[in-house]
C-alpha cells in the first residue's frame, strides 16, 4: 500500500523556521495537504493542494513541493504552533487517500 | 459556518458492528463537489481515512477496511453514517467525520475540511 513518510519530530526554538517534510512516489501526480493538531482537538487544515494557505491560517505558513517530497514551513515559530502535523495526498490512481504517521513539532 | 458532529455509542463489544452519525449544519450535505468523509484516529497514533461518501450515495473505502465498512446518507436529515463490522480492539479509536473536498480520482483535489470534533469508542467486553 501507498506511504507518505515524515520525521517524527522536529523541533526549534521561538523565532526560527521550522521545515516538516513529508515524502511519497506520487506526490508529484498528487497534490499534497497539511493539517494541524493540538491535543485533544480535531485536524485543521493549514495548507492545501501544496501551497495554498485556506483563509485565517497566518501568514508564517506556507508550502512548498520538489519531486517526490513537499514541505511545510512555519516562519518565526510560535509557541501556539506547538503540535503534531500531518500531510496528506493520494496514491497514484487517486482512489486512495494516505496520511503521514504525523511530526510532533516541539517549540523549545 | 458549517458544522460537523458526531454521535453514537462510546464503548462497542468484541466482534459487534460499531455505528456512527455526522450530523452537518450550517450547510447542505447536498451540496455539489463535497463528499463527506469518515477518518479514525487510535489513542497516540496516526490519522487512517476509513472512507467517503457523495450524496448520491457513491462511495470509496480505504482498501485494508473496504470489507468491513459501510458508509450511508440520510439527505432529509443532513447526515451520514459508518457502520464498521466484526470489531476488535484494534479499532479502538477517535472517530471523525469531515467534509471531503474531492473533484475526482484524477484531479488531484483532496482535502479535508472542516472535521467534527471527534468521538473516542472503545471496543471491550
Amino acid at each position: 500500500s501507498y506511504e507518505l513518510t515524515q520525521p517524527p519530530s522536529v523541533s526549534v526554538s521561538p523565532g526560527q523556521t521550522a521545515r516538516i517534510t513529508c515524502s511519497g512516489d506520487a506526490l508529484p501526480k498528487q497534490y499534497a495537504y497539511w493539517y494541524q493538531q493540538k491535543p485533544g482537538q480535531a485536524p485543521v487544515l493549514v495548507i492545501y493542494k501544496d501551497s495554498e494557505r485556506p483563509s485565517g491560517i497566518p501568514e508564517r505558513f506556507s508550502g512548498s513541493s520538489s519531486g517526490t517530497t513537499v514541505t511545510l514551513t512555519i516562519s518565526g515559530v510560535q509557541a501556539e504552533d506547538e503540535a503534531d502535523y500531518y500531510c496528506q495526498s493520494a496514491d497514484s490512481s487517486g482512489t486512495f487517500v494516505v496520511f503521514g504517521g504525523g511530526t510532533k513539532l516541539t517549540v523549545l | 459556518q458549517l458544522q460537523l458532529q458526531e454521535s453514537g455509542p462510546g464503548l462497542v463489544k468484541p466482534s459487534e458492528t460499531l455505528s456512527l452519525t455526522c450530523t452537518v449544519s450550517g450547510g447542505s450535505i447536498s451540496s455539489s463537489s463535497y463528499y463527506w468523509g469518515w477518518i479514525r484516529q487510535p489513542p497516540g497514533k496516526g490519522l487512517e481515512w476509513i472512507g467517503s461518501i457523495y450524496y448520491s450515495g457513491s462511495t470509496y473505502y480505504n482498501p485494508s477496511l473496504k470489507s468491513r465498512v459501510t458508509i450511508s446518507v440520510d439527505t432529509s436529515k443532513n447526515q451520514f453514517s459508518l457502520k464498521l463490522s466484526s470489531v476488535t480492539a484494534a479499532d479502538t479509536a477517535v472517530y471523525y467525520c469531515a467534509r471531503h473536498v474531492f473533484s475526482g480520482y484524477s484531479s488531484g483535489i483532496n482535502w479535508f475540511d472542516p472535521w467534527g470534533q471527534g468521538t473516542l469508542v472503545t471496543v471491550s467486553s
